[in-house]
């Protein structure tokens, strides 16, 4: 059944290295949705797209995160350089701009920052 | 701008017995309500939402959760509960923007543990 698939599952680096997350939403989804959840701060939105455009990306701190959809069946999310605080479960959801609003949520990436 | 407050961090119900979990929304309009729930190392999974029409809707695995205006409440309910039910559960409120597109605000989550 169709699905939003996350890499990697899980990423352990070094900081001030650069990191790469992808996401590929849903085939159809027309939104993308980039969250981070750490137990501090719960679910946070960090950015979102519409038809491969950002719509909002205040959610993420500018100097070092940056989002892109290079086409609609890849979302990438950056990191560089990374830090500690960095640590988290990153999360991409997919869903529709008009019709049903609910979001579909992939399994996330687990970084952490050494 | 929209909120959800769910006051219950942590409960803990037997097995077989009934279950009702809050959530309080805070919106102008008519809000888009959500339940997720999230098994550890897992992403969230749509349980059930509600749009319009009938304020009782019907989920996944047996829950349901009614829609309360005058308390801008949305409760989780499960008539009975399994072992398998213990997760953390988060609702959310969801707002059309500008462009296109709705944005998801969540609480905080309740964690449900149940004892066998």
């Amino acid at each position: 059944d169709a699905r939003v698939t996350q890499t990697p599952r899980h990423k352990v680096t070094e900081m001030g290295q650069e990191v790469t997350m992808r996401c590929q939403p849903i085939l159809g989804h027309n939104t993308v949705f980039w969250y981070r959840q750490t137990m501090m701060q719960g679910l946070e939105l960090l950015a979102y797209f519409r038809n491969r455009a950002p719509l909002d990306d205040s959610g993420m701190p500018k100097d070092r995160f940056s989002a892109e959809m290079p086409d609609a069946t890849l979302a990438t999310l950056k990191i560089q350089p990374s830090e500690p605080r960095d640590s988290a479960v990153y999360f991409c959801a997919s869903g529709l701009v008009l019709g049903s609003p609910e979001q579909y949520f992939g399994p996330g990436t687990r970084l952490t920052v050494t | 701008a929209q909120s959800v407050t769910q006051p219950d961090i942590h409960i803990t119900v037997s097995e077989g017995a009934s279950l009702e979990l809050r959530c309080n929304y805070s919106y102008g309009a008519t809000p888009y309500l959500f339940w997720y729930v999230q098994s550890p190392g897992q992403g969230l999974q749509l349980l059930l939402k509600y749009f319009s029409g009938d304020t009782l809707v019907q989920g996944i695995k047996g829950f349901e959760a009614e829609f309360k205006r005058s308390q801008s409440s949305f409760n989780l309910r499960k008539p009975s509960v399994h072992w398998s039910d213990a997760a953390e559960y988060f609702c959310a409120v969801g707002a059309r923007v500008t462009g296109g597109g709705n944005k998801l605000t969540f609480g905080t989550g309740t964690q449900l543990k149940v004892e066998l």
